[in-house]
């Protein structure tokens, strides 16, 4: 069974650029939150795909955007970046929208914005 | 607005004594609870949860206990390992909410052999 995993590991972008994170969801899963890490914090979440919709979303502005693909994979865009945006940008996968459906997180991919 | 707090940034036990992790959390709505570690360059790892109609949980060395008119919880590791050491990090959910997990700020634990 392969767990969640991301691309890329690191990236380094300048202010007011765009950036596209990806997700590959753990089989079987329908289900993918995205969460963004700043140094010092807890994750805080950005928004949930379910079976390719939005299915909630966390205090981001509307520059942060997704999608689900069919096969569950995900992806995380966010325009017109911002110094605050660094951090590291976790996806989870889960096999329901449920609380009690534990959430499993990839390793995250760390954005530098300088 | 922090609805949930970890106040300890960091705990330093020895192998072989308890480690005792704290939470805190505002919002009286949440009623389903979990603990996450992580190690550097991994992602959170699951590790216990108890829903609001428990005062405890156990699975193996990792008990969480949830006191809902405190509205704290707690998580003991016994006996503690150096493998143990690692950010914990508390959550705190809605389940009838959208399922999104409000994370503390974590506690790095280090134990020592």
């Amino acid at each position: 069974e392969t767990g969640v995993t991301q691309s890329p590991t690191h990236l380094i972008k300048t202010r007011g650029q765009q950036v596209t994170l990806r997700c590959s969801s753990q089989s079987g899963h329908n289900t993918v939150s995205w969460y963004q890490q700043a140094l010092g914090q807890g994750p805080q979440f950005i928004f949930q795909y379910y079976r390719e919709e939005e299915n909630g979303r966390g205090n981001f502005p509307p520059r942060f955007s997704g999608l689900q693909f069919p096969n569950y994979s995900s992806e995380l865009n966010v325009n017109a970046l911002e110094l605050d945006d660094s951090a590291l940008y976790l996806c989870a996968s889960s096999p329901g929208t449920a609380s009690y459906n534990e959430q499993f997180f990839g390793p995250g991919t760390r954005l530098t914005v300088l | 607005d922090q609805q949930v707090k970890q106040n300890s940034p960091s705990l330093s036990v020895q192998e072989g004594r308890i480690s005792i992790l704290n939470c805190d959390y505002t919002n009286s709505m949440f009623d389903y609870f979990l603990w996450y570690k992580k190690y550097p360059a991994e992602g959170p790892t699951f590790l216990i949860s108890i829903s609001s109609i428990k005062d405890k949980n156990e699975d193996g060395r990792f008990t969480v206990f949830l006191n809902k008119s405190a509205k704290h919880l707690s998580l003991h590791i016994v006996p503690s390992q150096p493998g143990d050491s690692a950010v914990y990090f508390c959550a705190a959910s809605e389940t009838s909410g959208t399922y999104k997990y409000i994370f503390g700020t974590g506690t790095r634990l280090k134990v020592l052999a």
